[in-house]
């Protein structure tokens, strides 16, 4: 099974910063990556598919970046709604698995 | 508008069953695959299950193998998730959420999940 690893796994920032956010698969899954963006209560919402591809209707400060095991997340101008945790997941093969996740708070 | 509404969810006690339903609306049903996602309490989220869109092929996590089985009844836009021999670990929030195919897809909807507490 594939295991992703999410760093750091606290993040803390303020408006107007730029964040960058890592997940590390456990072996090769080229470009079969998914960003999700959760608040608290709510189901988690796709922000970028195929590792970088922005889904229709999020902002594009949000991009994605990497291919086979490193891949990164990063929002260029941190907005107050963008405060929330982000998580990873691999759609290479099954099992598909997610990273631990990434809580990103207001410093 | 795609609608994807989880429900079943409650307090069961170890060892016994609960079935989840995922009403769909908003998309071709039939067409789809079909996912249950779990995350327990404060913690990350857990794939748990897939079926394709025509119910032929499916797959599951090691950690429900042998308890919990996938359905779906396109006539009626519905997944299931029957879920035996409940352990408290299995505690958690249960999301249904779809991808266009069943292979090398990733969820562009989700539901917003129903709660399933096992406790005794």
């Amino acid at each position: 099974d594939i295991q992703m690893t999410q760093s750091p796994s606290t993040l803390s920032a303020s408006v107007g910063d730029r964040v960058t956010i890592t997940c590390r698969a456990s072996q090769s899954i080229s470009s079969w990556l998914a960003w999700y963006q959760q608040k608290p209560g709510k189901a988690p919402k796709l922000l970028i598919y195929k590792a970088s591809s922005l889904q229709s209707g999020v902002p594009s400060r949000f991009s994605g970046s990497g291919s086979g095991t490193e891949f990164t997340l990063t929002i260029s101008s941190l907005q107050p709604d963008d405060f929330a945790a982000y998580y990873c997941q691999h759609y290479n093969s099954y099992p598909y698995s997610f990273g631990q996740g990434t809580k990103l708070e207001i410093e | 508008q795609v609608y994807l509404v989880e429900s079943g969810g409650g307090v069961v006690q170890p060892g016994r069953s609960l079935r989840l339903s995922c009403a769909a609306s908003g998309f071709s049903f039939s067409t789809y695959a079909m996912h249950w996602v779990r995350q327990a309490p404060g913690r990350g989220l857990e794939w748990v299950a897939v079926m394709s869109y025509d119910g032929s092929n499916k797959y599951y996590a090691d950690s429900v193998t042998g308890r919990f089985t996938i359905s779906r009844d396109n006539s009626k836009n519905t997944l299931y998730l029957q879920m035996n021999s409940l352990k408290p670990e299995d505690t958690a929030v249960y999301y249904c959420a779809r991808t266009m195919i069943i292979a090398r897809d990733y969820f562009d909807y989700w539901g917003r999940g129903t709660l399933v507490t096992v406790s005794s």
